[in-house]
């Protein structure tokens, strides 16, 4: 079954340390990968993505991902976390063709710690 | 830029009662998918629309249904609304299936 999984919870981090939030992903396929923030009472915002090509994702506000195949993850990573990260963060996997629907983990809060 | 729109923001409707959602995509945007985040839980697929059709159905209730317009805004119906229907419901849209999903601000419904 298609299916994604996010172990943390929740990730406590100081400022300026790097942060990691971790997901990993069901094998089926050739699975589109991507990672949304959510702040209170705030919609789902695109971070980053995964489709095909370079394992390192780069996206926006500094955050990137790491596709992994051999141990199915996509991890997302930044080097020097802010204050204003602190959020709910989700990975998601689509599995193209015909099947357009977004499979979401069940959420990290990241909390970081001034 | 100009994101997806949802109204009406905030709703509050009592049990049995109906309730439509509206949805206006991104411009160019041919694709609109429906979700429904419960409190705490991640959010589920509920359907989408690719150019006016039906393109993926998830877990929507038989009570609920929804339609694309010709100017691609989509509303979701909801009837015979229950407590358990109370949720945070997003609409997303994207340029084409299967590109990336881009997210309104969401509905927030609750069912008294």
């Amino acid at each position: 079954a298609q299916s994604v999984a996010q172990p943390e919870d929740q990730v406590n981090v100081a400022e300026g340390n790097p942060l990691t939030v971790k997901c990993t992903y069901s094998v089926s396929g050739n699975p589109y990968l991507f990672w949304y923030v959510q702040y209170p009472n705030r919609g789902l915002q695109f971070l980053l993505k995964y489709i095909t090509g370079d394992n390192l994702v780069k996206g926006s506000y500094g955050f990137e991902a790491e596709f992994n195949k051999s141990q199915t993850s996509f991890h997302l990573k930044k080097p020097s976390a802010l204050v204003s990260d602190s959020a709910l963060y989700f990975c998601a996997v689509n599995y193209g063709g015909a099947t357009n629907k977004l499979i979401f983990g069940t959420g990290t809060l990241l909390a970081v710690q001034p | 830029a100009a994101g997806v729109i949802q109204s009406p923001r905030h709703l509050i409707k009592e049990k049995r009662e109906t309730a439509t959602l509206k949805c206006y995509p991104i411009p160019r945007h041919d694709t609109v998918y429906w979700y429904q985040q419960g409190p705490g839980q991640d959010p589920q697929f509920l359907i989408s629309f690719y150019e006016k059709m039906q393109s993926d159905k998830g877990s929507i209730p038989d009570r609920f249904s929804a339609q694309q317009f010709s100017d691609y805004h989509s509303e979701l119906n909801m009837s015979s609304l229950e407590l358990g229907d109370s949720a945070l419901y997003f609409c997303a849209s994207s340029l084409g299936p299967g590109q990336t999903q881009y997210f309104g601000p969401g509905t927030r419904l609750t069912v008294l």
